[in-house]
């Protein structure tokens, strides 16, 4: 099966500094590549996505990378800001299973 | 749209005691998921369906059983609970094909088993 590895676990920065966290899977069929953000106390939330044909997406301060010789990916947030801290998950997926797995998760403390 | 629907919001069991965690998708969605999150291990799978009839195991099923026979309900039943299954669960719902393969997550059960 498929196996998501998320690096760092915890990350701390300050407030308009840039923010990197990376994922590696094991599937080379996975073809999904979602990030999803999780405030404290409330439900996972998708912040962007990519597939397996781009390698790269944007969405305002937000970016997603794909390397898929090297089945990583990773996620870019620019100019952070106090309300980006969260717990950050990565995950991967066929999408013909309809079934996610996921990061470990990154704790992103923004400091004002 | 109400979207995906959990409850009960918060529920204390004892050891060997049974329940239903209920869930509903009002998004006509087939692909229905279960997981479960502990701290530090992320979200784990625990079982999913593809449409109605239609389960299959995840990550970490045993203790569990599903059944679907809507497209709308997914309940996930703990058999004898265990304080190992202290947990939060979620269950998500996501389309089948089409232009979007986000899943959307109901807001959480906080389970307490002691």
């Amino acid at each position: 099966g498929e196996n998501v590895e998320q690096h760092p676990s915890t990350l701390s920065v300050q407030e308009g500094d840039s923010a990197v966290i990376k994922c590696t899977y094991s599937d080379s069929a996975s073809n999904y590549f979602p990030w999803y953000k999780q405030e404290l106390g409330k439900r996972p939330q998708l912040i962007i996505d990519i597939r397996s044909n781009v390698g790269e997406k944007k969405d305002q301060r937000i970016a997603v990378t794909l390397n898929k010789t090297a089945k990583h990916f990773s996620l870019h947030i620019t100019e952070t800001q106090p309300e980006d801290s969260a717990v950050y998950f990565c995950a991967a997926a066929r999408t013909s299973y309809g079934k996610l797995t996921f990061g470990q998760g990154t704790i992103l403390t923004v400091h004002p | 749209n109400a979207g995906v629907t959990q409850t009960p919001k918060f529920q204390v069991l004892k050891t060997g005691q049974s329940m239903t965690l209920q869930c509903a998708q009002d998004m006509n969605h087939e692909y229905m998921s279960w997981y479960r999150q502990d701290p530090g291990m992320g979200l784990r799978l625990i079982h999913y369906s593809v449409g109605a009839g239609i389960t299959d195991q995840g990550e970490v099923p045993n203790g569990y059983n599903v059944s679907r026979s809507t497209t709308e309900d997914f309940p996930l039943r703990l058999l004898s609970a265990a304080p190992s299954q202290t947990s939060v669960y979620f269950c998500a719902s996501s389309e089948r094909g089409g232009l979007s393969y986000e899943q959307y997550f109901g807001p959480g059960t906080r389970l307490t088993v002691t």
